[in-house]
């Protein structure tokens, strides 16, 4: 079964780090590209950052650009996003997905607090 | 930076009725356009992507249309486990680093 795990969540506050993790089941992980896709309370969703398969390229929304890092481990089926200087408005579920712009497997999310 | 407008916010109709939603683009966006499903407490489920292909499994009720600015998802004939929130996106092909949702469509009863 092709599944998305994601872990990390919790609450921080603001100005300090979180890295969440994403465990990739089912598929060859080694293949796709993946992104990070957030949904905060009462919003629609916002896409974050993407990284290319083996990690060459890595783009990122203009609200994460400098704070968040994208990265993979493809020998361990696993996605990252360190989340750095973290902000109110960076509260959300952050869901992991596959796919670089049509992702079509997605997890459950893992929520993300920043408060003080 | 393209802003994705969607329209009705909130639509509201019965099962076995038809739903039309509305997805604008402030520029041309070709069929770089993918339409999601999302309920409350679950993952995203993806249904069109190239703004007409239906994704594996996905029910032959949900079609989408449009090109350029103006794309369209129809379902049919709704049943009672399509009442969610429904999501256009569209994304630049090259970098990848243009990715953006709409604010959605919620399909109640």
């Amino acid at each position: 079964e092709v599944q998305l795990v994601e872990s990390g969540g919790g609450l921080v506050q603001p100005g300090g780090s979180l890295r969440l993790s994403c465990a990739a089941s089912g598929f060859s992980f080694s293949s796709y590209w993946m992104s990070w896709v957030r949904q905060a309370p009462g919003k629609g969703l916002e896409w974050v950052a993407n990284i290319k398969q083996d990690g060459s390229d890595r783009n990122y929304a203009d609200s994460v650009k400098g704070r968040f890092i994208i990265s993979r481990d493809n020998a361990k089926n696993s996605l990252h996003l360190q989340m750095n200087n973290l902000r109110d408005e960076d509260t959300a579920v952050y869901y992991c997905a596959r796919g670089g712009f049509r992702m079509d497997v997605w997890g459950q999310g893992t929520t993300v607090t920043v408060s003080s | 930076e393209i802003a994705m407008t969607q329209s009705p916010a909130t639509l509201s109709v019965s099962p076995g009725e038809r739903a039309v939603l509305s997805c604008r683009a402030s520029q041309s966006v070709s069929t770089n356009l993918v339409w999601f499903q999302h309920k409350p407490g679950q993952a995203p489920r993806l249904l069109i992507y190239g703004a007409s292909t239906r994704a594996t499994g996905i029910p032959a009720r949900f079609s989408g249309s449009g090109s350029g600015t103006d794309f369209t998802l129809t379902i049919s004939s709704l049943q009672s486990e399509d009442f969610a929130v429904y999501y256009c996106q569209h994304y630049v092909n090259w970098p990848l680093e243009e990715i953006t949702f709409g604010g959605g469509t919620k399909v109640e009863i």
